[in-house]
């Protein structure tokens, strides 16, 4: 089965932790994406790397960090200095025809 | 201004009706939009994709894109409860980046 997994679906944090989103892909895309969803709101780039061990700033990079050391992986660390960071967290992978789709997403509670 | 307007709704239809979603966009860069269906809790999953101006059609859906006024639609023929979700549209540019709007929550009912 070819496709986007993202762990855990689900995912509670204490306040001042560092929390890592793990997203994998089988697809063979060379693109990743990192979204952001809160409600009501579309989603938000957080960040993106086009190929392995390169990654660019999104919109809303601060407050986080990633790593492309293999194509298949492309893991989100939400560190204590992003100010919000309770939100749904989307994984995404594009094709060289642009197609973009989308890991289940893990839900995040830091409280 | 947004890269992508939309209008969030929500739209409550019935069963069967002819639903229209819409988005305009602000950037006339080189670009390509595409619309996805979003249920609640779950990623989203790509339903359309267009480079051009015109229609594309996929079984009961159909993608509109007008260029000139910068306007994209999707067009849902004989709607089902099945079809009720999130339904968000991007535009997509160049090193692959997509700009969605804040979706449209759509219900129909039987």
């Amino acid at each position: 089965d070819g496709g986007i997994t993202q762990s855990p679906k689900y995912l509670f944090r204490k306040e001042g932790q560092n929390v890592t989103l793990s997203c994998e892909q089988n697809l063979n895309h060379d693109a990743m994406y990192w979204y952001r969803q809160d409600p009501g709101q579309g989603l938000r780039l957080i960040y993106y790397s086009q190929i392995v061990n390169d990654f660019q700033k999104g919109d809303i990079a601060e407050g986080y960090s990633v790593s492309r050391e293999k194509k298949e992986s492309f893991p989100l660390t939400v560190t204590s200095a992003q100010k919000n960071p309770t939100a749904f967290y989307l994984c995404a992978s594009r094709n060289r025809g642009n197609e973009q789709y989308f890991g289940p997403g893990t839900r995040l509670t830091v409280t | 201004q947004k890269e992508v307007e939309q209008d969030p709704g929500p739209l409550s239809v019935p069963e069967g009706a002819i639903v229209s979603l819409n988005c305009t966009y602000s950037n006339s860069a080189f670009q390509y939009f595409m619309w996805y269906r979003q249920y609640s809790r779950k990623g989203p999953e790509l339903l359309m994709y267009t480079y051009s101006s015109g229609n594309k059609e996929d079984g009961r859906f159909t993608a509109q894109v007008d260029k000139s006024s910068k306007y994209i639609s999707l067009f849902i023929r004989d709607s089902q409860p099945s079809d009720s979700a999130t339904y968000l549209c991007a535009r997509g540019s160049t090193l692959g980046r997509l700009y969605f709007g804040r979706g449209t929550q759509l219900t129909v009912w039987p």
